[in-house]
């Protein structure tokens, strides 16, 4: 079992649409996460990060459970400019220093 | 202008001939890391460095050499490259660790 897991993707959505990502990790230790976004075998970004209390950046949310050891990412009135690879990244460690694990990935298509 | 810079960006080699890619940040960064990134696997974390002489292996570190003998500067090292070191490879910076991690733009290695 791969320490990150994500939704095989890929999700094909209308302009919009309201898309949810799904991430699972299997290390209990893990203390930070993270949203990256990718295009096209371009750099990761940074897209937010992920709190316990659950956060909010516009149209992006980012939820925590840990009990259930996994992430989401929600997405609200999709955008053309959302198409991308969405990364889900965990720390392995007690710090954000700790090794960083990279999801494999979901890629989204918005269509207009 | 914050930037990561990489050289090269694209390479083509042939097995068993050393190489350097180098990775320099002008933002005064501790933290960098070295990713490769390959299809169906996602980014792997190969070594990270925490401040000037301080490093440590990531994930898939074997074949791979870094140093930092200075803050701005972290270069990956192959000293006998094989085909299977053909990827993608990302260097990313950071002031708390992924939280804060900027990326490259990427190196393409072709190892023949």
């Amino acid at each position: 079992r791969k320490e990150v897991e994500q939704d095989p993707g890929p999700f094909n959505v209308p302009e919009g649409a309201t898309v949810a990502f799904n991430c699972t990790y299997s290390n209990s230790a893990s203390q930070s996460f993270f949203w990256y976004r990718q295009d096209c075998r371009k750099e990761p970004k940074l897209l937010m990060s992920v709190y316990s209390s659950g956060n909010e950046d516009g149209r992006f949310t980012a939820q925590l459970n840990r009990a259930s050891q996994y992430i989401s990412l929600l997405i609200r009135d999709s955008k053309l400019s959302d198409s991308a690879t969405y990364l889900c990244v965990v720390t392995r460690g007690q710090t954000s220093y700790d090794k960083v694990i990279f999801g494999p990935g979901t890629s989204l298509s918005v269509i207009p | 202008e914050a930037q990561v810079t990489q050289n090269p960006r694209y390479l083509i080699t042939v097995t068993g001939k050393k190489l350097t890619v180098t990775c320099s940040q002008n933002m005064n960064h501790e933290y960098m890391s070295w990713y490769r990134q390959d299809p169906g696997l996602g980014l792997r974390q190969i070594y990270y460095s925490m401040n000037v002489e301080v490093t440590d292996k990531g994930d898939v570190p074997e074949g791979y050499k870094v140093s930092r003998k200075e803050k701005r500067n972290f270069p990956l090292i192959l000293e006998s490259p094989s085909p299977n070191q053909t990827s993608l490879y990302f260097c990313a910076t950071g002031t708390g660790g992924v939280e804060t991690q900027y990326f490259g733009p990427g190196t393409r290695l072709l190892v023949l």
